[in-house]
């Protein structure tokens, strides 16, 4: 079945750092992929998305692209800042079978640290 | 619009006792979605909703775990007898099917405490 796989976490960075975290999936459909934000005692939000092949998802400077040859869509920031420090999960809805259910993945903590 | 409405927001109950969870979609969406939250299993989704209708259950942990949704605008998630395991942070999320991507928009949580 379709499933999503983030890099462990968590991630620990000073202000300023640059950061990736990798996400590849598997799906047999036509997916559309997605990065969700956790701050700390909040529900997920949504953070960037991107519906086909090369398409680049960006929001509050963070971007990720769809990479339909390496199925990957990695979360990147030139320059994280305290505020960043939060639960990021990659995520994959298959728009053909549109169930409207999405595949997470575990998640990947961020800190990051004055 | 308020966004996805859950009560209560915290909710601490001794293990035997009956739990009701409560979730109001945003207005005009027709999915819905229950999830579960815990360090140990991370995300896991127990149900959902289309137009009303449960479509998957398969997440729903046991018999113990039963969800309802009598309109499109109230759902509940009800844990009859809770038992300290269910101890986690249950997020209520909806969506619009009408739209191609699917996002889903979560509501606040709410942390349940079983003793």
């Amino acid at each position: 079945g379709d499933s999503v796989t983030q890099m462990e976490g968590p991630v620990t960075l000073s202000e300023e750092a640059f950061l990736t975290i990798n996400c590849t999936y598997t799906a047999t459909g036509y997916p559309s992929l997605f990065w969700y934000v956790q701050y700390p005692g909040e529900g997920l939000q949504l953070l960037l998305k991107a519906t086909k092949a090369d398409d680049k998802g960006s929001n509050k400077g963070f971007e990720a692209t769809y990479r339909k040859e390496t199925t990957s869509f990695h979360l990147e920031k030139g320059s994280v800042q305290v505020s960043d420090s939060a639960v990021y999960f990659c995520a994959l809805s298959d728009r053909r079978r549109n169930t409207g259910k999405l595949i997470f993945g575990q998640g990947t903590t961020l800190q990051v640290k004055p | 619009d308020a966004g996805v409405i859950q009560s209560p927001r915290h909710e601490v109950t001794e293990m035997g006792q009956e739990v009701t969870l409560r979730c109001k979609p945003i207005s005009g969406h027709n999915s819905l979605f229950w999830y579960r939250q815990t360090m140990m299993r991370g995300l896991e989704l127990l149900i959902y909703f289309n137009n009303n209708v449960p479509i998957d259950d398969s997440g729903m942990p046991e018999d113990r775990f039963s969800a309802k949704m009598p309109n499109a605008s109230f759902s509940t998630l009800k844990i009859q007898p809770s038992e300290p395991r269910d101890s986690a942070v249950y997020f209520c999320a909806s969506s619009s099917r009408g739209e191609s991507y699917n996002e889903q928009f979560f509501g606040p949580g709410t942390r349940l405490t079983v003793l």
